[in-house]
């Protein structure tokens, strides 16, 4: 149980252009989804917080215009990374979570070309 | 806010040695202590947590400690194998709070060598 997919894994955008990441909890509801931003060799750094049904809470530094998060359901979340610049090229987690266990998406690897 | 502070951030084991991995918070609200493992490429792996009404919690080769009067916590991995290499992170949170997030230590590579 408590599985959680990420899509797609990899992604190679241009320069401007937008990229949406999806998150998925499979075999639970998931009440609230975080999304997360891992340099190489780093640590997890939060960027959101988002529950089903209301609006994400961003944590300080993180431009809520540029990664909009949208959870519209108790299984779905999304992070969109609008007008993407080289300097977004990152490794890109999200997390699902029912309770206060957190089970984490393969993640997806962002290249801005 | 919470901050976790986690040592060392490198470890080199032989295989079959113990390794050990160590863990301070600071918000003294905090009472639930995961530990992800995250092997390189690959999303972090629950592998183990503890609450803070038990001191110590064990599963076959892993266990965690608690010491919550010195906001400490440790992970301790008995007879290392090889497929132990990864980076280890550890997480504090306040489960009675409104906040849902965990705060994440730095992490420790642990390398295991045959």
């Amino acid at each position: 149980g408590a599985v959680v997919s990420q899509h797609p894994s990899r992604v190679i955008c241009k320069s401007g252009t937008s990229v949406k990441i999806e998150c998925r909890s499979l075999d639970f509801q998931a009440t609230t989804m975080f999304w997360y931003r891992q340099f190489p060799k780093k640590s997890l750094m939060l960027m959101a917080t988002s529950n089903e049904g209301s609006k994400a809470t961003y944590e300080q530094g993180v431009e809520k215009d540029k990664f909009l998060i949208n959870h519209a359901s108790l299984t779905l979340s999304t992070l969109t990374v609008t007008s993407a610049h080289p300097e977004d090229s990152s490794f890109y987690i999200c997390s699902a979570s029912q309770t206060y266990e957190q089970y984490f998406g393969p993640g997806t690897r962002l290249t801005v070309t | 806010g919470e901050n976790v502070e986690q040592h060392p951030s490198t470890l080199s084991v032989q295989e079959g040695d113990s390794a050990v991995i160590k863990c301070t918070y600071s918000d003294s609200a905090s009472n639930y202590f995961p530990w992800y493992k995250q092997e390189l490429g690959k999303r972090p792996q629950l592998i183990i947590d503890i609450r803070s009404n038990v001191g110590e919690k064990k599963d076959q080769r892993i266990a965690v400690t608690l010491n919550k009067t010195a906001k400490h916590f440790s992970l301790h991995i008995t007879e290392t194998q090889p497929e132990d290499s990864a980076v280890y992170f550890c997480a504090a949170i306040p489960m009675d709070t409104g906040r849902r997030a965990l705060t994440f230590g730095s992490g420790t590579r642990l390398q295991v060598q045959p």
